[in-house]
């Protein structure tokens, strides 16, 4: 069965400070790995993916994450963390190895909140 | 192009009624999924439907229900609603083999 982990349940950086948020996988097929934010009191938004392609993979308002089987993570970073950043993360696997993406097993979330 | 779309945005019920979410995919998406967000929590995946047929479910009684109509929108059913109901109801949408996009999400309060 497929899980992750996000260890850390709340991150606090400064404005302009890397930004690191840590998860890891269990998979016994190769995974389809997913990081979502979600802003208060709205739907999830895609940030990037990793399909088997690159291990690195770049997304959308500057984040990155790097596929590194022999870890099982799946880290997100942004290299300068900007106020509004600040929203709750959640890292997600698909839950088989046919290719759908439409069972997805999220972790629990990791709340970032960046100070000015 | 619209993006996924949820009905009621809002909605509170006692215990022991019945609840129907709805969910209009974005065009051209055939596979609808339905998560359950608890205050606190990571979504946890209800239903899958895919081509009107379902592909998969979670670890959800048999209170949940769902459908999904030949336009591709979506039911979520719950009945006899527990106060563990409470929560946010996600709906995404996708191709088969691609990420989902949420929509904004129905809040269920059940009292």
């Amino acid at each position: 069965a497929q899980s992750v982990t996000q260890l850390g349940s709340h991150v606090s950086v400064s404005e302009g400070a890397l930004v690191l948020l840590r998860c890891n996988y269990s998979s016994s097929v190769p995974p389809y790995l997913f990081w979502y934010v979600q802003y208060p009191n709205q739907g999830l938004q895609l940030l990037l993916k990793y399909t088997s392609a690159a291990t690195l993979v770049k997304g959308i308002n500057g984040f990155e994450a790097e596929f590194k089987k022999s870890e099982t993570s799946f880290h997100l970073t942004k290299p300068s963390a900007h106020m509004s950043d600040a929203a709750e993360y959640f890292c997600a696997v698909s839950s088989d190895g046919s290719g759908n993406t439409g069972k997805l097993i999220f972790g629990q979330g990791t709340t970032l909140q960046v100070k000015p | 192009d619209a993006g996924v779309t949820q009905s009621p945005t809002h909605l509170i019920k006692t215990r022991g009624q019945h609840v129907t979410l709805r969910c209009s995919p974005i065009s051209g998406h055939k596979s609808v999924s339905w998560y359950q967000q608890v205050l606190g929590q990571g979504p946890q995946f209800i239903f899958q439907y895919y081509e009107k047929e379902e592909r998969g479910r979670g670890n959800f009684p048999d209170r949940f229900s769902a459908r999904q109509f030949p336009n591709y929108s979506s039911e979520l059913n719950v009945n006899a609603l527990l106060l563990g109901d409470s929560a946010l109801y996600l709906c995404a949408s996708s191709p088969w083999n691609n990420e989902q996009f949420f929509g904004p999400g129905t809040r269920l309060t059940v009292l």
